[in-house]
């Protein structure tokens, strides 16, 4: 069973263009998180789905960003008009029903210059 | 809101010596309390996670302790080794079940 993939691994954009992470979960698991991580500095909740719904957005700001996790298909976080505070790691987890442990991925490093 | 405090920040002992890193945590609610190590340039993984039904768990030189009452939970590993070096993250669950992190501690152990 392969782990959590994201990609890409690292992704550099400009001011103002778009950027999109893409996590496929691990095979069975239906409930995928997403985490901000600047350096030196902690797990910021985003975002929880679970397939095809938003379960929990508090911790995504309202504009610019968004989430989905299509039926079919890897989770998708989307930032537009990106800045330069938008540099970070960006890890998505993974979790099966009923199980509480999450199962990250190696992390999105996004680069704004 | 839901919050989770994390001390110290920084932690740097001798090998051989125990760390014991502490969070708090703001929703009584919370029952699920995970802790995970990152590697430098790593992801995250578990190393041990204990729930609200037990007091104390062991898994060899790791051990969490938690105290319900007063909200606050502890990691404790003995006998460190270089290897142990890290940062490492409490987290408490939240009221929809995702985790809150505590901010990290990073934990160096010195040969």
């Amino acid at each position: 069973n392969a782990g959590v993939m994201q990609n890409p691994r690292h992704l550099v954009r400009r001011r103002g263009q778009e950027a999109r992470l893409r996590c496929s979960p691990m095979k069975g698991h239906s409930h995928v998180y997403w985490y901000r991580q600047l350096p030196e500095e902690g797990l910021k909740f985003m975002v929880y789905l679970q397939k095809e719904n938003i379960i929990d957005e508090s911790g995504m700001p309202k504009e610019r960003f968004s989430a989905e996790f299509p039926k079919e298909g890897p989770s998708i976080l989307r930032i537009q008009q990106v800045v330069r505070g938008d540099s970070a790691a960006y890890f998505c987890a993974s979790s099966p029903d009923g199980v509480r442990e999450l199962f990250f991925g190696e992390g999105s490093r996004l680069t704004v210059l | 809101g839901e919050n989770v405090e994390q001390h110290p920040s920084t932690l740097s002992v001798q090998e051989g010596d125990s760390a014991v890193i502490k969070c708090t945590y703001s929703d009584s609610a919370s029952n699920y309390f995970p802790w995970y190590k990152q590697e430098l340039g790593k992801r995250p993984q578990l190393i041990i996670d204990i729930r609200s039904n037990v007091g104390e768990k062991k898994d060899q030189r790791i051990a969490v302790t938690l105290n319900k009452t007063a909200k606050h939970f502890s990691l404790h590993i003995t006998e460190t080794q270089p290897e142990d070096s890290a940062v490492y993250f409490c987290a408490a669950e939240g009221n929809t079940g995702k985790l809150i992190f505590g901010q990290g501690t990073t934990l160096q152990v010195k040969p």
